[in-house]
């Protein structure tokens, strides 16, 4: 069975630091991989998704930026965090043909101070 | 444009009580459509979808929702609200033709009273 995987589960950070989130998703191949960023009491944004190693887009223009060094893992990072980027960090995948059912990884939590 | 429209933000009932938790979609494709519910401080779980066929689809934790094309419509229901089914429900749709991706609507939060 397929699972995925987020690290950490919680990080606090001084606004201008970097960031680092890591997501792996084990059971699969070749998943298309996707980053949501919730903010406080709000819904789902999607900042990033990839359908393939190198093939990434950004849905949202910000201070972010998304790897994917292999075909099951996908990073997020930030070289200058701001306060704005604070809020719940969640990585997805699924299939880009059958059902398109995205599974959801447990999240993270930032808070820029 | 897509969109997805869960028109309350916040619905509280009774423990034991009926639930209809509602969304509607503007898409241009024929849609596949699911419900998903978050825990506070979690992830998404998957509780139900539907692709095609019998329009009244069963999903996970006695929850259950019907399409309705004529009305753009995909509302959740449960019969009996138990306590721990407060959480947070999120309506998504998605087509072939998006490359994977998925529209979510914005979220209904769902208290439970005693």
């Amino acid at each position: 069975s397929q699972t995925i995987h987020q690290w950490p589960a919680t990080l606090v950070q001084p606004v201008g630091s970097p960031l680092s989130l890591e997501c792996t998703v084990e059971g699969t191949s070749n998943p298309n991989l996707y980053w949501y960023r919730q903010a406080a009491g709000r819904g789902l944004q999607l900042l990033f998704y990839s359908i393939g190693i190198d093939q990434i887009s950004s849905e949202v223009p910000q201070n972010l930026s998304a790897s994917r060094p292999q075909d099951r893992q996908f990073i997020l990072s930030s070289k200058k965090l701001l306060l704005s980027d604070s809020g719940f960090y969640l990585c997805a995948w699924n299939r880009d043909r059958g059902h398109l059912e995205q599974f959801f990884g447990p999240g993270t939590r930032l808070t820029v101070l | 444009a897509q969109s997805v429209t869960q028109p309350d933000i916040h619905i509280t009932v009774s423990e034991g009580a009926s639930l209809e938790l509602r969304c509607n979609y503007s898409y241009g494709a024929t849609p596949y459509l699911f419900w998903y519910v978050q825990s506070p401080g979690q992830g998404l779980q998957l509780l139900l979808k539907y692709f095609s066929g019998d329009t009244l689809v069963q999903g996970i934790k006695g929850f259950e929702a019907e399409f309705k094309r004529s009305q753009s419509s995909f509302n959740l229901r449960k019969p009996s609200v138990h306590w721990s089914d407060a959480a947070e429900y999120f309506c998504a749709v998605g087509a072939d033709n998006q490359g994977g991706k998925l529209i979510f609507g914005q979220g209904t939060e769902l208290s439970v009273k005693p």
